[in-house]
Order: C-alpha cells, then structure tokens, then sequence
C-alpha cells in the first residue's frame, strides 16, 4: 500500500543554518505530494505541494521537488529562522481523496 | 471565510463519561476528516465523510467511537464511555474536490484530557 517515510527528529539547527528534511514514499500511480506545517498549539497548514514529477513546490522560502526516479520529496531552506521552529508533516494524496501522512519531524532552530 | 472551527478547544473529564467533540467545515466543501494525534502514535486518521456519508471509518479505534455529519456544516465525534488512553488532540480537517486541489484544512484541535 501507499506509505511515506520521513527523517526521524527532532532536528536542531542554529539559525541562518541550511535545512533538509528527507521524505520518500511508495505509491502506486502519480500521487501528488505535499508538506504541512504544524506550529506549537495549532492544527496542520499546508506548506507546499507538487502534483507531478519534476514539479518544485515553494513557500515562505521553503522547496521541495517532485523526484520520480528517487520516490522522494525532501523539503529544503536556505537560512532557517528561530519562527520555523514546527513540526514538519510530509504527506501524498492517494486516490480516495485520503492523505497518507509521514510521521512527522520536529524542527527546533536555536538562536 | 473563519476556517474550520471546533469546540470546545480544551474538554478534561473523567473517565467513564461521554464526550462529544464538534466541528464546523468550511463552506462549499463536501469531504471532512477526523484526526487523532499523540505522541505516541502521531497523527491517525480516524474517518472521512464525502458529502455527510462515511467513507471510510477503519481508523475508528473501537465501538466507544462514533462520528456523524447530520448536514454539510456540522459533525461530531463522540466517545463513550471515555478512557484514559483517549487523550490526544483530535482535530477536524476539510477540504473541497473543486478547489485548492484537495488541500485539507485544518481546525485548531480539541485537546482531551480523560482522567
């Protein structure tokens, strides 16, 4: 079945430091793929998202591209801020409309 | 729009007794989800409706657990007789077929505390 694995955290990075989160999954088909953000005390927002191969998605400074042959969708910034500090859900959407969610990642950027 | 709204945000009981969770899709959606989310176990899809009909409630941990959509603009969850290990934040989440490409909103949780 359909299933995303994520990079087990927390990640802890200074600021102004460089950021990767890995995220691979296993589907069948062309899902589309998406990262939510969760801040402390709030539900899930979406961060991004790419609904084919090749695709980059990008906000607030954050990007992840749509890598087929790798099955992968890492999120990447360039120069982190204390204010991204969240947890960091990556997700594919399968064909019953569902979210097949990965496990979540803790970011925790010290000033 | 006010986004998803859920009430009551916080719900500390005892265990034993009921406890009904509320949500308030966005308007012009036709699909809503109920999540689970603990630390240990992480973020649980529990059910889905598409337009008010249950879709798929194979998340639902066990018979204590029931989930209704009466209208488009309101469902519940709720859980009797609760238990300690039903604290978690449950959070609702819906999205439209025909727009925003199926992104899910979310509301801001109920966190349940069952002692």
């Amino acid at each position: 079945g359909n299933s995303v694995t994520q990079m087990e955290g927390p990640v802890t990075l200074s600021e102004e430091a460089f950021l990767t989160i890995n995220c691979t999954y296993t589907a069948t088909g062309y899902p589309s793929l998406f990262w939510y953000v969760q801040y402390p005390g709030e539900g899930l927002q979406l961060l991004l998202k790419a609904t084919k191969a090749d695709d980059k998605g990008s906000n607030k400074g954050f990007e992840a591209t749509y890598r087929k042959e790798t099955t992968s969708f890492h999120l990447e910034k360039g120069s982190v801020q204390v204010s991204d500090s969240a947890v960091y859900f990556c997700a594919l959407k399968d064909s019953n409309y569902q979210l097949i969610w990965g496990a979540g990642t803790k970011l925790i950027i010290k000033p | 729009d006010a986004g998803v709204i859920q009430s009551p945000r916080h719900e500390v009981t005892e265990m034993g007794q009921e406890v009904t969770l509320r949500c308030k899709p966005i308007s012009g959606h036709d699909y809503l989800f109920w999540y689970r989310q603990t630390m240990m176990r992480g973020l649980e899809l529990l059910i889905y409706f598409n337009n008010n009909v249950p879709i798929d409630d194979s998340g639902m941990p066990e018979d204590r657990f029931s989930a209704k959509m009466p209208n488009a603009s309101f469902s519940t969850l709720k859980i009797q007789p609760s238990e300690p290990r039903d604290s978690a934040v449950y959070f609702c989440a819906s999205s439209s077929t025909v727009a925003n490409y199926n992104e899910q909103f979310f509301g801001p949780g109920t966190r349940l505390t069952v002692l």
